[in-house]
């Protein structure tokens, strides 16, 4: 166990529709970040927020937006989605600011389905 | 651009056997960090280690051991005596000093299947 809380497990929605996925860092970790994981793409850097403010952005759409509270949980908001952005969406955490050699926990991921 | 090549998307072995996984890399950074992680069928992504450019000496953990050459940009994975639990997607990713941050450009990823 990473230690990283991500809710919920499953997600399935309507194209069109917005969601929120929800993620809980380990105790202590105050770098947050986002990745897709899905067939065509493989796995993405979406986001990555620290201390409350974003840090680093990656391919994320700008249909997707994220944000991360003073508890340090954060939530990516998924809106008007279509069918290709069915995906396993993981949440990691790390200690620091997330230098380049940081080493990353990973939580179990949640599983969207778009139909 | 950076990219990570793991170019065999599936391996079967049975068990005991030993087992490599490739993996290539491109960057233009002189200083660049290597890592692979392990995704069981539960899902997470595991940690597994962490190499950077300027150290080039193998590593061994256990049954896993690590072949870092910078003159064939390779940094492979073998597992020795595979055992059954050691199923599962294996990753291996790069991220760049010159980044600043903590963005992994991941491999496609190499399915491992071990039979008893």
């Amino acid at each position: 166990d990473s230690g990283v809380t991500q809710t919920p497990k499953h997600l399935i929605t309507a194209t069109g529709q917005r969601v929120t996925l929800r993620c809980s860092p380990r105790s202590g970790d105050l770098s947050v970040y986002w990745y897709q994981q899905s067939l065509d793409q493989g796995l993405q850097f979406l986001i990555q927020y620290y201390n409350g403010e974003e840090r680093a952005k990656g391919n994320i759409l700008e249909r997707f937006s994220a944000q991360q509270f003073p508890d340090l949980h954060s939530e990516l908001n998924l809106s008007s989605l279509e069918l290709g952005d069915s995906a396993l969406y993981f949440c990691a955490s790390s200690p620091n600011r997330g230098v380049s050699n940081e080493k990353l926990f990973f939580g179990s991921g949640t599983q969207l389905s778009v139909l | 651009a950076q990219k990570v090549t793991q170019a065999q998307t599936e391996i079967s072995v049975v068990e005991k056997e030993d087992v490599t996984l490739d993996c290539v890399y491109e960057t233009r950074d002189t200083t660049y960090y290597l890592f692979w992680y392990k995704q069981p069928p539960s899902g997470e992504l595991v940690f597994l280690i962490r190499r950077n450019s300027f150290d080039e000496q193998n590593e061994i953990s256990g049954r896993y051991s690590w072949n870092f050459q910078k003159s064939t940009s390779s940094f492979n994975f073998t597992i020795t005596a595979s055992q059954v639990v050691d199923s599962a997607v294996y990753f291996c990713a790069l991220s760049e000093a010159g980044d600043g941050a903590q963005k992994l450009v991941f491999g496609q990823g190499t399915r491992l299947t071990i039979n008893p």
